[in-house]
């Protein structure tokens, strides 16, 4: 059981390329999240999905694209990076979007933009 | 909208210290509270938790309770280790306001050397 696993967990790009962060989850949880972590700021949502086949923006979702590909896996898409997006992205799974259950957070992912 | 404040770091002690960091929100509602830990190069762990008011959370040695009255929920431990060197981040979830999603605060990087 290895919980909530995310890839890469580093990547350099150049402003303007395009990357996916991919995310998946073994606990049969049905939501799922994802985090920017910076300096001074805390977590800021990004985008979330409540259910298998729904998506919602978060906090801060401009910039950024995602998909439920099925129950387990949810990923994250950086059309043309900015390095406004140099940041830590955790990926986070529920067993459902309601109630007081704690979210499950993978080891992220550092990203650096140039 | 709701939010999370707590005190900046970084907070360094000697090994066996008294700890407490605090952490104050504003919700409408009744927020659920939580308090994660982020050990260095890993994912955030949920340390403990508190679901309504006057409610203690505890786990490894850490407490924090649920004081509706000052909207407070400080982390305390009598003696800290080490091991318990990390950035805790104090968190609520609001189901009865607009949002139903984690608000971190900024995170306290806490330092304890032996």
């Amino acid at each position: 059981n290895a919980g909530v696993t995310q890839t890469p967990k580093f990547q350099v790009l150049k402003t303007g390329q395009s990357m996916t962060l991919q995310c998946a989850q073994d606990m049969n949880h049905n939501s799922m999240y994802w985090y920017r972590q910076d300096p001074g700021m805390g977590l800021r949502l990004i985008y979330y999905s409540a259910s298998e086949g729904t998506t919602d923006k978060g906090e801060v979702p401009n910039g950024y694209n995602v998909s439920r590909l099925n129950k387990r896996e949810f990923s994250l898409r950086l059309e043309s990076a900015a390095p406004s997006q140099t940041s830590v992205y955790f990926c986070a799974s529920k067993p459902i979007s309601g109630g007081t259950d704690t979210q499950y957070f993978g080891p992220g992912t550092r990203l650096t933009v140039l | 909208g709701d939010s999370v404040t707590q005190m900046e770091g970084p907070v360094t002690l000697s090994e066996e210290a008294f700890l407490t960091i605090n952490c104050t929100y504003t919700a409408t509602g009744y927020p659920s509270l939580f308090w994660y830990v982020q050990y260095p190069g890993e994912g955030l762990q949920l340390l403990l938790k508190a679901t309504k008011a006057d409610d203690k959370g505890s786990n490894k040695g850490f407490e924090a309770t649920y004081r509706k009255e000052t909207t407070s929920f400080h982390l305390e431990k009598g003696s800290v280790q080490v091991s318990d060197s990390a950035v805790y981040f104090c968190a609520l979830l609001n189901y009865g306001g607009a949002t139903n999603k984690l608000i971190f605060g900024t995170g306290t990087l806490l330092a304890v050397q032996p």
